[in-house]
């Protein structure tokens, strides 16, 4: 199976600040990488597929990058309706598998 | 509009059998793999299982393998989960999204709202 690993787990930042979350194939996805935000009691909702693509109705401010091993999402301009959980998910092989989330928080 | 709706959660005692549904509207399914993927509470997303397009390929996590069963029924654009011998670590929320476009492996783009399902005597 393919191991993912995000990094940070946890995250603190202001309205306004830029940040990075990071993940990590254990082995070359390629650019099978999406990645989801998810609120409290709320379904995932996908933001970012192949790597960098936007999914219909995502702010420019989400940016993907990356391929084979390494990825980043880049969130630009936190505002309030921002701070989420984030996770990245690698589909390239079965079983598809998520990393273990970064909690965005407001710092 | 896209929509998944998914039923059937509840709670059931550990070793007993409860059957998920996942019904679509907006969207054919006869078009997409359908997957489960679940969420223990305070924990991060687990996938379940996937099945394609025309029902002729499934695949499941390890951890329920042999216990679950993904189906479908493209004629009710409907998705099932059948989970026997459940157990208290299968407690969670299951969520049902849709993925590949027939063969060509996509991202999960669209999901339900989710079914809690509590294993617990």
């Amino acid at each position: 199976d393919i191991q993912m690993t995000q990094s940070p787990s946890s995250l603190s930042a202001s309205v306004g600040d830029r940040v990075t979350i990071t993940c990590r194939a254990s082995q070359d996805i390629s650019n099978s990488l999406a990645w989801f935000q998810q609120k409290p009691g709320k379904a995932p909702k996908s933001l970012i597929y192949a790597a960098s693509s936007f999914q219909s109705g995502v702010p420019s401010k989400f940016s993907g990058s990356g391929s084979g091993t390494d990825f980043t999402l880049t969130i630009s301009s936190l505002q309030p309706e921002d701070f989420a959980t984030y996770y990245c998910q690698q589909y390239n092989s079965y079983p598809y598998t998520f990393g273990q989330g970064t909690k965005l928080e407001i710092k | 509009q896209v929509q998944l709706v998914e039923s059937g959660g509840g709670v059931v005692q550990p070793g007993r059998s409860l059957r998920l549904s996942c019904a679509a509207s907006g969207i054919s399914l006869s078009d997409y793999g359908m997957h489960w993927v679940r969420q223990a509470p305070g924990k991060g997303l687990e996938w379940v299982a996937v099945i394609w397009y025309d029902g002729s390929k499934k695949f499941y996590a390890d951890s329920v393998k042999g216990r679950f069963t993904i189906s479908r029924d493209n004629s009710k654009n409907t998705l099932y989960l059948q989970m026997n011998s459940l157990r208290a670590e299968d407690t969670a929320v299951y969520y049902c999204a849709r993925g590949e476009y027939y063969e060509t492996r996509q991202d999960l783009d669209y999901w339900g709202q989710g079914t809690l399902v509590t294993v617990s005597s």
